[in-house]
């Protein structure tokens, strides 16, 4: 099956500095790559995914870019803000709709 | 409003009882699943569906069980719940989409087994 990694497993940057997760996946056949962010207490919540037929993809502070060839994916947060402050999951997916997820990485924003 | 619920919320029960761990989703979504999560840590998949009347085992080997009589109710059965057992139990939903679909978790159930 499907094996993801993810590193680091916490970060802690300055606010308004940048922050990158990085995940590699095992299985080549793996097209879908949704990370979602989970706060003390909460549940997960996605926060932005790519499929395999996109290089990268940005929504405000938040981009994801995807090297097939490599088989890897990250994470970039820019302008962090202390709400940014959370446990991150990377996840793959290969056509069967089930998702393997990394160990997480919890983010600490310092004011 | 479009949801995934989940009760009980929290659950401190003695060794050998049996649960039920209840998830339904107003999402109209015909994928459901069930993880184990101890907290801040990784996801396991320990039972999907695809639909009614189909139940899969996931990736993490479970002693629970599930059903899925209708559409929106996932409920999660432990005949005999031990202090291993202990853990949060998420059940999340998405819809069929071709290449992996987006999964919305529910608000999860903490159980305590002494």
């Amino acid at each position: 099956g499907e094996n993801v990694e993810q590193h680091p497993s916490t970060l802690s940057v300055q606010e308004g500095d940048s922050a990158v997760i990085k995940c590699t996946y095992s299985d080549s056949a793996s097209n879908y790559f949704p990370w979602y962010k989970q706060e003390l207490g909460k549940r997960p919540q996605l926060i932005i995914d790519i499929r395999s037929n996109v290089g990268e993809k940005k929504d405000q502070r938040i981009a994801v870019t995807l090297n097939k060839t490599a088989k890897h994916f990250s994470l970039h947060i820019t302008e962090t803000q202390p709400e940014d402050s959370a446990v991150y999951f990377c996840a793959a997916s290969i056509n069967d709709y089930k998702l393997s997820f990394g160990a997480g990485t919890t983010v600490t924003v310092r004011a | 409003e479009a949801d995934i619920y989940q009760t009980p919320r929290y659950l401190v029960i003695g060794t050998g009882k049996k649960i039920t761990l209840e998830c339904s989703q107003t999402m109209g979504h015909d994928k459901m699943y069930w993880y184990q999560q101890d907290p801040g840590m990784e996801l396991h998949l320990i039972h999907y569906s695809y639909g009614v009347n189909s139940t899969e085992k996931g990736d993490l080997s479970s002693e629970s069980t599930v059903s899925r009589i209708r559409t929106e109710h996932f409920p999660l059965t432990l005949e005999s719940a031990r202090p291993s057992h202990t853990s949060q139990y998420l059940c999340a939903s998405s819809e069929l989409q071709a290449g992996g679909g987006t999964q919305y978790f529910g608000p999860g159930t903490r159980l305590l087994v002494l």
